[in-house]
């Protein structure tokens, strides 16, 4: 399973778009892109998931540009619930294992 | 919503005790999986079941068992608890795509 890295936190404010972005240098050709959100105390929760290019839900869009090294988890207009920790993992489609890394930790101030 | 659930939610429970962390799912997911957490630490896979009878150890060794005799049920032992075993356990199951579901956790503390 690749590896993937991301900002270990990020401040935003009520009502702004941010911007997560995750590294994975050595994707492979069959490994699909997931992003979860953890609320304390609580699973994991799915939010979103990509091949390439844009994919979009009604909570979030996830961009992945051509060479697919790199996504952005995007999330529009941001509220207090929004505070989590988001979690960017990489592996087929096939079902399986799930390699969690540190997750980046948003803090949504009012 | 997925239908996952785990108990007990929460457990105290003293040095040498044995205890099953129960997990149970209605999906009818044939994956399921075992993850331990630390309190604002990231999620270590210690078991996995890819079905019935099937069981492998995940990336974080742990001194804990589990079995799969039904489809929805996948138990997690601990024959001695220790300390060392306080911690957040989470169980999740997939589907055949690659999303993952989880349950609330059982929130376990050793004294």
């Amino acid at each position: 399973l690749a590896k993937t890295t991301q900002p270990i936190s990020m401040d935003s404010y009520e009502g702004q778009e941010v911007n997560i972005t995750c590294s994975h240098n050595n994707i492979a050709t069959n490994d699909y892109i997931t992003w979860y959100q953890q609320f304390p105390s609580q699973g994991p929760r799915f939010i979103i998931q990509g091949y390439k290019t844009k994919v979009t839900n009604e909570v979030a869009s996830l961009f992945i540009p051509a060479d697919r090294k790199s996504s952005t988890l995007s999330l529009p207009r941001v509220s207090l619930s929004d505070t989590a920790v988001y979690y960017c993992l990489v592996g087929g489609n096939q079902g399986g294992k799930l390699i969690f890394g540190q997750g980046t930790e948003l803090s949504v101030k009012p | 919503e997925a239908d996952i659930y785990q108990t007990p939610r929460y457990l105290v429970i003293g040095t040498g005790k044995k205890i099953t962390l129960e997990c149970s799912q209605t999906m009818g997911h044939d994956k399921m999986y075992w993850y331990q957490q630390d309190p604002g630490m990231e999620l270590h896979l210690i078991h996995y079941s890819y079905g019935v009878n099937s069981t492998e150890k995940g990336d974080l060794s742990s001194e804990s068992t589990v079995s799969r005799i039904r489809t929805e049920h996948f138990p997690l032992t601990l024959e001695s608890a220790r300390p060392s075993h306080t911690s957040q356990y989470l169980c999740a199951s997939s589907d055949p795509g690659f999303e993952q579901y989880f349950g609330p956790g059982t929130r376990l503390t050793v004294t």
